[in-house]
């Protein structure tokens, strides 16, 4: 089974900046696929940071950025604040089994 | 705006079978796709499958292939999601959103519990 594994947890203190891994496999990062991130606060559907790798839908704050590079990919916060306090999945297709995955998610604590 | 509206909350028994609707306004309809996720309590987000509004055409997760169906009324502007053989792992949050040619979702329906119970 293909994952996409991402750290439990990160915390930072407000104005601090934290960046969140996402590692894949050459089936579905390094394959090419895109990455994209969401944000998910408790009781409330996921929403959208970054899409396609790096580019942020209309009203996400330049605070929150993406990367990728090779099997890899990285979801970067700066300037932490107490709303950003939440759980933050990636997602990608993985050719091995010809569908979209998630990551396991991580939890940021804003300290 | 773009809104995905999702049917109310479901009880079932273990072996039954759950339709969940989601309607879809404020766009054109079959312009995008609409995928259907889950989260258990506690649990990570998985994607269950995808529709192709224009054909019908959809894509399963290996883990619910045979155990769901992914169907559209585009007259309705509704997508459906039909589970069958429901055990009490199947207990979570089931979302519709509106899916892009890459995958990402830019809108997602209010989540309908459902909950396998016997």
């Amino acid at each position: 089974q293909s994952v996409l594994t991402q750290p439990p947890s990160v915390s930072g203190a407000p104005g601090q900046s934290v960046t969140i891994s996402c590692t894949g496999s050459s089936s579905n990062i390094g394959a090419g696929h895109s990455i994209h991130w969401y944000q998910q606060r408790p009781g409330i559907p996921p929403k959208a940071l970054i899409y396609d790798n790096f580019n942020r839908p209309s009203g996400v704050p330049d605070r929150f950025s993406g990367s990728k590079s090779g099997t890899s990919a990285s979801l970067a916060i700066t300037g932490l604040q107490a709303e950003d306090e939440a759980d933050y999945y990636c997602q990608s297709y993985d050719s091995s089994v010809s569908g979209w995955m998630f990551g396991g998610g991580t939890k940021l604590t804003v300290l | 705006q773009v809104q995905l509206v999702q049917s109310g909350a479901e009880v079932k028994k273990p072996g039954a079978s759950v339709k969940l609707s989601c309607k879809a306004s404020g766009y054109t309809f079959n312009r995008y796709t609409i995928q259907w996720v889950r989260q258990a309590p506690g649990q990570r987000l998985e994607w269950l499958g995808w529709i192709n509004i224009v054909n019908g055409g959809t894509k399963y997760s290996q883990k619910f292939k045979g155990r769901v169906t992914i169907t559209r009324d585009t007259s309705a502007t509704t997508a459906y999601l039909d589970l069958r053989s429901l055990t009490f792992e199947d207990t979570a949050v089931f979302y519709c959103a509106r899916g892009t040619h890459t995958g990402w979702s830019d809108y997602w329906g209010q989540g309908t519990l459902v909950t396998v119970s016997s």
